[in-house]
């Protein structure tokens, strides 16, 4: 049971470098979301997915893309790198909505120098 | 807006204790509140979710209950095991919409 699944595990970035963070469940899930975790900022959304081919902005969207490619996978770009983006980021899923049960993946720590 | 606090933010326990950890939340016209569970380096793991009608959930030794005119929630861990070392977190939802809004979480070390 692979539930949702993550990559990279780690990354280290330059400033202004680009990369895509992946992620994919195989629970049928309908809604897919990104987080970042920082401490002292708790978690915090960045993007959310409600269904295939819709997106939409969460509490802290700036310098962050997304990408449904399909029910199953979901993707996070930073298009330009800043240090202020050095985060642990999680990708969740839930059967339709946030109020429902979510189920995480383990987590991409990204660090931009 | 949600503001989610939980205290302590730290906690240290013998093995076998019972123990409360708690969180408050400032609006109290929540949809529903989820408590996780986190180990260092992995995700978060869903331990209970209460909905707004509900005053308690409980699954194993875990049990939340939830207060919403007073916007308290507690998860209260019975006989505590070593292997429940690991921070706790409750979210609460408030429109049966994406938005989830955590709290900073109580890092918990159970001694054996």
């Amino acid at each position: 049971n692979a539930g949702v699944t993550q990559t990279p595990k780690f990354q280290v970035l330059k400033t202004g470098q680009s990369m895509t963070l992946q992620c994919a469940q195989d629970m049928n899930h309908n809604s897919m979301y990104w987080y970042r975790q920082d401490p002292g900022m708790g978690l915090r959304l960045i993007y959310y997915s409600a269904s295939e081919g819709t997106t939409d902005k969460g509490e802290v969207p700036n310098g962050y893309n997304v990408s449904r490619l399909n029910k199953r996978e979901f993707s996070l770009r930073l298009e330009s790198a800043a240090p202020s983006q050095t985060s642990v980021y999680f990708c969740a899923s839930s059967e339709d909505r946030a109020y429902e049960k979510l189920f995480f993946g383990s987590g991409t720590q990204l660090s931009v120098l | 807006k949600q503001e989610v606090t939980q205290i302590p933010a730290a906690l240290s326990v013998p093995e076998g204790e019972n123990l409360v950890l708690n969180c408050s939340f400032t609006d109290s016209a929540i949809y529903n509140l989820q408590w996780f569970r986190q180990d260092p380096g992995k995700g978060l793991t869903s331990l209970l979710l209460i909905q707004s009608s509900q005053r308690e959930q409980t699954s194993g030794r875990l049990n939340a209950s939830l207060d919403k005119s007073s916007g308290r929630s507690t998860l209260y861990i019975a006989a505590s095991q070593p292997g429940d070392s690991a921070t706790y977190l409750c979210a609460v939802n408030n429109n049966a919409g994406n938005m989830l809004t955590f709290g900073g979480g109580t890092r918990l070390m159970v001694k054996p």
